[in-house]
């Protein structure tokens, strides 16, 4: 059973960076599981922040980028604002159709 | 714009069955693979089911193979979700979300805004 990695918390400072990563249980992450990254708020439903690794999704701000580091896929987001707290999920398609969604990063603007 | 709505959530008895509804605009819905992900309360997301563009293929999370069937309209841009012998751990909000174009949906985008599936006696 492969088991995608997250950081469970995460915090970061009003206008500072912050790399939130996606790994896997077994292995490296790279391009062919087209990574993607989701952010959530209380109450909301997701919003789709990057897909296939690095591509934006329309409307959302360059200040998040989605890139590879080492073996893990990594969600940057620089210059963070109060309303970037929130819940990050990642995603890996792992192929035959199947996807298989991290079990979230929490991340404190503080 | 992109608009997915989904609908047929409510309160359901363990053993008993649920349709969802996803009805999509704004886009070619045949031209796209489409999927449901849950979310149980106050936990995080899961992919539950996948489907191709032209319906052929479809795809199951092992929690609920067998007992979930993804289907989807194309004339009437509607996916479908038939839930049969419903258990407790099947609550959840259930999200409708947009895949890539073709058979599978290696990211979804954009989503629903959801509907709430409640198993209990």
């Amino acid at each position: 059973q492969t088991v995608v990695t997250q950081e469970p918390s995460f915090s970061v400072s009003p206008g500072g960076t912050v790399t939130l990563t996606c790994g896997l249980s077994s292995g490296s992450v790279s391009t062919s599981y087209f990574p993607s990254w989701y952010q959530q708020t209380p109450g909301q439903a997701p919003r789709t922040l990057i897909y296939a690794t690095n591509t934006r999704s329309s409307g959302v701000p360059d200040r998040f980028s989605g890139s590879i580091l080492g073996k893990k896929a990594a969600l940057t987001i620089t210059g963070a604002q109060a309303d970037d707290e929130s819940d990050y999920y990642c995603v890996l398609y792992m192929g035959s159709g199947i996807s298989v969604f991290g079990g979230g990063t929490k991340l404190t603007v503080l | 714009e992109v608009q997915l709505l989904e609908s047929g959530g409510g309160l359901v008895q363990p053993g008993g069955s649920l349709r969802l509804s996803c009805v999509a605009s704004g886009f070619t819905f045949s031209s796209y693979a489409m999927s449901w992900v849950r979310q149980a309360p106050g936990k995080g997301l899961g992919w539950v089911s996948g489907i191709s563009a032209g319906g052929t293929r479809t795809f199951y999370a092992d929690s609920v193979k067998g007992r979930f069937t993804i289907s989807r309209d194309n004339s009437k841009n509607t996916l479908y979700l038939q839930m049969n012998s419903l258990r407790a751990e099947d609550t959840a909000v259930y999200y409708c979300a947009k895949g890539p174009y073709g058979d599978y949906s290696n990211w979804f985008d954009p989503w629903g805004q959801g509907t709430l599936v409640a198993v209990s006696s």
